[in-house]
């Protein structure tokens, strides 16, 4: 399964963009980088996900580098709310169907 | 339409116990998965059923059993509670387990 890795923590100001990296560099050409975050307690939370274009959505922006090997989620203009351990995750493909494999993911603290 | 729900949310048992959680996927989803979430190991796979049948499974003991009825609906069993079982315990559907999984709320248990 390809790994990925993520800084532990980040902090951001409450209303400027938070750009978070992760590095993917074994995946391969047919896996897709997906982003989930869970705020304390709850269930993880989709973001977004793509294969090697950019996407965005009404949520975030996902940055995926030519060579596939590393991504950066971005919230353009992060809340409080957005306090969270985000997680990137490439899918593996195992036994015919797809399972997700979470690293440890980044705790976004957003600071008042 | 309704998201994902858990049964029990919390649940607290003894050592050498078993017990028996629930989870409701989002209408039409046949694949559900699970998940242990703990401190130390964060979110690992435990199985994936797909219409009643596992279809993936975890580095998990025997001890953890999973089912899947046929209206989609799924519960994991954990026999001979281990101290260490103590988790958040999440699930996730989706339409066939290729596409982006919806998680639950998660039961938390708890084992004294």
């Amino acid at each position: 399964d390809a790994k990925t890795t993520q800084p532990p923590s980040m902090d951001c100001a409450e209303g400027r963009a938070a750009n978070l990296p992760c590095n993917h560099s074994t995946i391969s050409g047919n896996e897709y980088v997906y982003w989930y975050r869970q705020i304390h307690s709850q269930g993880p939370q989709y973001i977004i996900h793509g294969l090697k274009n950019n996407e965005t959505n009404e949520m975030a922006s996902l940055i995926i580098t030519e060579d596939r090997k590393s991504s950066t989620l971005i919230l353009p203009h992060a809340t409080l709310r957005d306090t969270a351990v985000y997680y990137c995750i490439v899918r593996a493909l195992q036994g015919g169907s797809e399972k997700l494999v979470f690293g440890k993911g980044t705790k976004l603290t957003v600071n008042p | 339409k309704a998201g994902v729900t858990q049964t029990p949310r919390y649940l607290i048992k003894t050592r050498g116990q078993q017990v028996t959680l629930s989870c409701s996927p989002i209408s039409g989803h046949r694949s559900v998965s699970w998940y242990q979430q703990t401190p130390g190991q964060g979110l690992q796979f435990l199985f994936e059923y797909f219409s009643e049948t596992q279809r993936n499974k975890g580095n998990f003991p025997g001890r953890f059993s999973g089912r899947q009825f046929s209206n989609s609906r799924s519960e994991m069993n954990v026999s001979t509670l281990e101290l260490g079982d103590s988790a958040l315990y999440l699930c996730a559907s989706s339409l066939d387990g290729v596409e982006v999984g919806n998680f639950g709320p998660g039961t938390r248990l708890l084992v004294l």
